[in-house]
């Protein structure tokens, strides 16, 4: 089975700190890396997302980095602020064979931006 | 404003019972998926649909299923035979599933055993 593996598991980050979340993948066949962003009893809404034939993208203080020779790609907040605290998730697409278009989570990770 | 329907926000079932957790959007999305969210587990798959009466089962479909009559809407029971019923469920739809378009979610049902 396809996996995506997330960490840490949970991180705590002081206010104007750099939070970084890492996932790491298996399979070669994904062609697509949303990041989502959840807040306690809410469904995750799309934060960031990149396509493995780019290293790095950025918006605002939100940036991806994508290493294709690794398999690993990377969850990068700057300045962070406190409302900024959710759980975020990783996640790929599959490119092909039966599960085509299917997105494969990490476990997530739980953010708490201390102010 | 366009958007995704998750009702009942709670639901409770009994031992035994089917219960049916509604699921409609209005964003004219082809595809819609339904995840199971259960603490430090992420986001798995239970079945999803590309088109109007068609839908595959996912990672975890044992004890559920689905319909897609209309393209709006998605509905999914949880049968007697889901005995560990208890998580947070998720609806989603995207553009088209093969596409860049990004899956859209709505605000989750939350199932409990009495």
């Amino acid at each position: 089975q396809q996996q995506v593996k997330q960490s840490p598991q949970s991180l705590i980050v002081q206010k104007g700190g750099i939070s970084i979340i890492n996932c790491a993948y298996e399979n070669t066949a994904f062609d697509y890396f949303p990041w989502y962003q959840q807040f306690p009893g809410k469904g995750p809404a799309l934060l960031i997302a990149i396509r493995p034939d780019v290293s790095e993208k950025k918006e605002g203080r939100f940036t991806i980095s994508f290493n294709k020779s690794a398999k690993q790609f990377s969850l990068h907040i700057m300045d962070s602020q406190p409302g900024d605290s959710a759980t975020y998730f990783c996640a790929a697409r599959s490119a092909g064979g039966t599960s085509y278009g299917k997105l494969t989570f990490g476990q997530g990770t739980i953010l708490t931006v201390h102010p | 404003d366009g958007g995704i329907t998750q009702s009942p926000k709670y639901l409770f079932r009994k031992e035994g019972q089917n219960v049916t957790l509604s699921c409609e959007q209005n964003l004219n999305h082809d595809a819609m998926y339904w995840y199971r969210q259960d603490p430090g587990q992420g986001l798995r798959l239970i079945y999803y649909s590309q088109i109007v009466n068609d839908f595959q089962k996912g990672d975890i479909a044992e004890g559920y299923s689905v319909s897609r009559e209309k393209k709006e809407s998605f509905p999914l029971t949880v049968t007697s035979a889901q005995k560990n019923p208890t998580a947070f469920y998720l609806c989603a739809s995207s553009m088209a599933e093969y596409s860049n378009q990004p899956q859209h979610f709505g605000d989750g049902t939350r199932l409990s055993i009495l």
